[in-house]
């Protein structure tokens, strides 16, 4: 069974140009987290979708970052315009039911994002 | 204000011994904490999960501890094998999870 799928593995872009990552959850699971990590700051929670609806965006650094999950089995992260700042390494997670803070995430590989 | 720590240095251990990581909490009241294990340019896996009642929870050469009133989760590794180099995260189950910066862990043969 495939584990949950993030595209692209690394992104090198200007300063201002916008940035999209992907992530395809695991199949059947119901909630899917936006973390950001950097050395500075650890795992940081962006945002977290269940069953498609946005629940909890507090952690999103400000309005240059949208987040979209049009169906069950996909989602984007948006960064327009990218600033230097935004360098990190962007993980996608996803679990299996309501987001219950029992359950374990599955994380993707993460998409390393370099903005020059 | 809500604070996770975890030793920033990291842990160097022999083979054979019981590797001990700390994770310290302020200003939380999890009903769960979880570890994770991250390997470099790879996203964290879950180990093991134990809640607010529990004491200890054992998995295979594993073994967490959470101390609700020290405010403290300890996670040990017996018999510790230069396998088990990693980056070890825990996280704290409140409205949300919410990761430590972990401790990286390194055991030479």
């Amino acid at each position: 069974d495939a584990g949950v799928i993030q595209s692209p593995r690394h992104e090198v872009t200007e300063m201002g140009q916008e940035v999209t990552l992907r992530c395809k959850p695991i199949s059947g699971h119901n909630s899917l987290f936006w973390y950001r990590q950097t050395m500075m700051r650890g795992l940081e929670l962006l945002i977290y979708f269940n069953n498609n609806v946005p629940i909890d965006d507090s952690g999103m650094p400000e309005d240059r970052f949208s987040a979209k999950m049009p169906n069950a089995s996909f989602s984007t992260l948006k960064i327009q315009p990218s600033e230097p700042r935004d360098s990190a390494v962007y993980f996608c997670a996803s679990s299996l039911s309501g987001g219950r803070t029992n359950e374990k995430l599955f994380f993707g590989s993460g998409t390393q994002l370099s903005v020059l | 204000s809500q604070k996770i720590e975890q030793n920033s240095e990291a842990l160097n251990i022999q083979e054979g011994k019981t590797a001990t990581l700390t994770c310290n909490y302020t200003n939380y009241s999890p009903a769960y904490l979880q570890w994770y294990r991250q390997d470099p340019g790879r996203g964290p896996v879950f180990l093991l999960l134990i809640r607010e009642n529990e004491k200890e929870k054992r998995k295979e050469r594993l073994k967490v501890t959470f101390d609700t009133t020290l405010k403290q989760s300890l996670f040990h590794i017996t018999a510790s094998q230069p396998a088990d180099s990693a980056t070890y995260l825990c996280a704290l189950a409140d409205s949300t999870l919410t990761f430590g910066k972990g401790t990286m862990l390194l055991v030479s043969p």
